[in-house]
């Protein structure tokens, strides 16, 4: 079965800072991997995601994410955040194979300073 | 967007009161989920379809019940609502096929069990 770990609960960055969110998966094969962002009061939004191909995936806003199998890692980063990145992030992995249930970690919350 | 309403929005709700919320979706696709929100947990499973009148359960299924007679609608129903059912539920989709299974998700309903 898959699981996915978000090690930092929270995280504060300053405004224009660079942001890096971390996200590690169990998973037996080659998984698909996601990341959703959820505003405050609202539901979750897809950010990006990653099937197969290059490893290195580019999102929405401005976000990218990097597969390493190695690391069993697919990592979130962003050059230079906003105000309005400020928001809980999920990093979510599936089967490959057909299986239609996705497991979600628990999340982080970013809190971006001015 | 993808065509995902939940009703109702907000519910308040006496312990022991039977309570029904409603998915409805526009985009015709096969899966639909019903997960719940909490702090600190994330969002956890509760239900799923993958057809009219096909569900299965999720990782928290006591004390919820589902249906699905139409390929729009998905039903989760609280038989005997308990004060650890407040939380925030979310209902997502996905299309068929062995490749897309990222979720589209609705807007959430908060429901409060006093």
């Amino acid at each position: 079965a898959q699981s996915v770990t978000q090690p930092d609960i929270h995280i504060t960055v300053s405004e224009g800072a660079s942001l890096e969110l971390r996200c590690n998966y169990s998973y037996g094969a080659t998984p698909y991997l996601f990341w959703y962002v959820q505003s405050p009061g609202q539901g979750l939004q897809l950010l990006l995601k990653y099937f197969s191909g290059d490893t290195l995936v580019q999102g929405i806003k401005g976000f990218e994410a990097e597969f390493k199998r190695s690391q069993s890692s697919f990592n979130l980063r962003k050059p230079s955040v906003h105000w309005s990145d400020a928001a809980e992030y999920f990093c979510a992995v599936g089967a490959q194979g057909g299986s239609e249930k996705l497991v979600f970690g628990k999340g982080t919350k970013l809190t971006v300073n001015p | 967007d993808a065509g995902i309403t939940q009703s109702p929005r907000h519910k308040v709700t006496e312990t022991g009161t039977p309570v029904t919320l409603r998915c409805h979706q526009t985009e015709n696709h096969r899966y639909m989920y019903w997960y719940r929100q909490d702090p600190g947990h994330g969002l956890r499973l509760i239900h799923y379809s993958y057809g009219v009148k096909d569900t299965d359960k999720g990782e928290v299924s006591d004390g919820y019940s589902v249906s699905r007679s139409k390929t729009e609608d998905f039903l989760l129903t609280l038989e005997s609502a308990t004060s650890s059912q407040t939380s925030v539920y979310f209902c997502a989709i996905s299309g068929q096929g062995a490749v897309t299974n990222e979720q589209f998700f609705g807007p959430g309903t908060r429901l409060t069990v006093l």
